[in-house]
């Protein structure tokens, strides 16, 4: 595709529900990135992917959230048991290659409430 | 921990002027630094990447400079535009990962 899409692109929801966001990256990148942004701050690093496997989860706040990219391609980034905190922009973005100095384009995002 | 700090303030600078951002880091020693811009609703958009053997990058009218002693980098915008309004985010590259600092938001006053 023309660049990194995020779904929905906004999500309101009740606490205590499931939430699933959708990344479909640049085709041909095999790396793939989840931050969250909160208002004011700058993107926080959630999880890796390297190809289908997360290369690095060190990010993810709790074991209420978790991550697949199941083909290598789309990823799906779930939230169980949402909490008002969980509030914020969800932000995916790939690289061509699993580098840390490759560029990496992030999509739109997609902006989680939670009341 | 690993702590990246910005102008906290927003920036007004007159169109045609020089607008020089600042950013300063403690406790590491990345390896790069990288400056992105990020628009109301949109995803942060890689500008340019600077390694620490470099001193300084240009490209068109963006220049970064990166001293490892300071530990800190400016971006300047040179020539500036109202379309340079933005908010610009310093990040550094740490064990495969980007840590962002919160960025600057700048304003280019016609």
């Amino acid at each position: 595709g023309a660049g990194v899409s995020q779904t929905p692109s906004n999500k309101v929801t009740e606490k205590g529900k499931y939430v699933e966001l959708r990344c479909d990256p640049i085709s041909g990148h095999t790396a793939l990135y989840w931050y969250r942004q909160s208002l004011g701050q700058g993107p926080e690093f959630l999880i890796y992917f390297q190809g289908t496997g997360a290369a690095d989860d060190s990010g993810l706040p709790n074991d209420r959230f978790f991550a697949v990219r199941p083909e290598g391609s789309v990823s799906t980034l779930k939230i169980q048991r949402t909490e008002r905190g969980d509030s914020a922009v969800y932000l995916c973005a790939s690289s061509r290659r699993p580098r840390p100095e490759d560029t990496q384009y992030f999509g739109p995002g997609t902006r989680l409430t939670v009341l | 921990s690993q702590k990246i700090e910005q102008n906290s303030e927003a920036l007004n600078i007159q169109e045609g002027k020089t607008a020089t951002l600042t950013c300063n880091y403690t406790n590491y020693s990345p390896a790069y630094l990288q400056w992105y811009r990020q628009d109301p609703g949109r995803g942060p958009v890689f500008l340019l990447l600077i390694r620490e053997n470099e001193k300084e990058k240009r490209k068109e009218r963006l220049k970064v400079t990166f001293d490892t002693t300071l530990k800190q980098s400016l971006f300047h915008i040179t020539a500036s535009q109202p379309a340079d309004s933005a908010t610009y985010l310093c990040a550094l590259l740490r064990d495969d990962k980007i840590i962002f600092g919160k960025g600057t938001r700048l304003h280019i006053l016609p």
